[in-house]
């Protein structure tokens, strides 16, 4: 079975903090995803990565970054947290771009 | 644009009981669609997959079916339990590799 693992069910931060949200896959997948989900709003792409080091901008990726040093690896960075940013982050990986998405447990982030 | 819905956004049912799920598309030029199941405050976990040229999926009691001229995708449960209870989503992948998911539908099985 593929395993997407997110580093943190849970998380509190303060306003104006550096965020890092980790995510690993084991199935050596070569696309890993990153979504929020909002009451309302569903799930939003924030950033794709179709290979080590290369990645991609999705439908909001304003007051986010990301890196994929590690082909399993794959993380998600909020340069300066704010509030807005409060939300619920979802990872997920797929072999192929179209192919069968796989998500991770999700990490819930509060920023206060 | 595409755009996904699922209707009802709520369900609920006796234990027991057969029922259907509901994901219409705007766009019928899609690659795949997925169902996925999400319990509270968790991931997706995926259920089904079907590409855009198959008629329909199984794994067990469930059974997706895809009408990509209308439009439509069904989750057939069979013989509902209480622990069918959860968010269930759909994602049209469309052909340029962009995913859109519905709302999803809440089901409740009652014992």
């Amino acid at each position: 079975d593929v395993k997407v693992t997110q580093s943190s069910r849970y998380l509190v931060k303060r306003t104006g903090e550096k965020v890092f949200l980790e995510c690993v896959q084991d199935m050596d997948h070569e696309n890993m995803f990153w979504y929020r989900q909002d009451p309302g709003l569903g799930l939003r792409l924030i950033y794709f990565s179709y290979d080590v080091k290369m990645k991609e901008k999705g439908d909001i990726p304003e007051g986010y970054s990301v890196s994929r040093e590690k082909k399993e690896r794959f993380s998600l960075i909020l340069e300066s947290a704010s509030t807005n940013q409060t939300s619920m982050y979802l990872c997920a990986s797929s072999l192929f771009l179209k192919g069968e998405a796989f998500f991770g447990q999700g990490t819930r982030l509060t920023v206060v | 644009k595409q755009e996904v819905t699922q209707i009802p956004a709520a369900l609920s049912v006796p234990e027991g009981e057969n029922l259907v799920l509901n994901c219409s598309f705007t766009d019928s030029a899609i690659y795949n669609l997925q169902w996925f199941r999400q319990d509270p405050g968790k991931g997706l976990t995926s259920l089904l997959l079907i590409q855009s040229s198959q008629r329909e999926q199984t794994s067990g009691r469930l059974n997706a079916s895809l009408d990509k001229s209308s439009g439509r995708s069904t989750l057939y449960i069979a013989a509902s339990q209480p622990g069918d209870s959860a968010t269930y989503l759909c994602a049209v992948m469309g052909v340029w590799g962009k995913s859109t998911f519905g709302d999803g539908t809440t089901l409740t099985v009652k014992p």
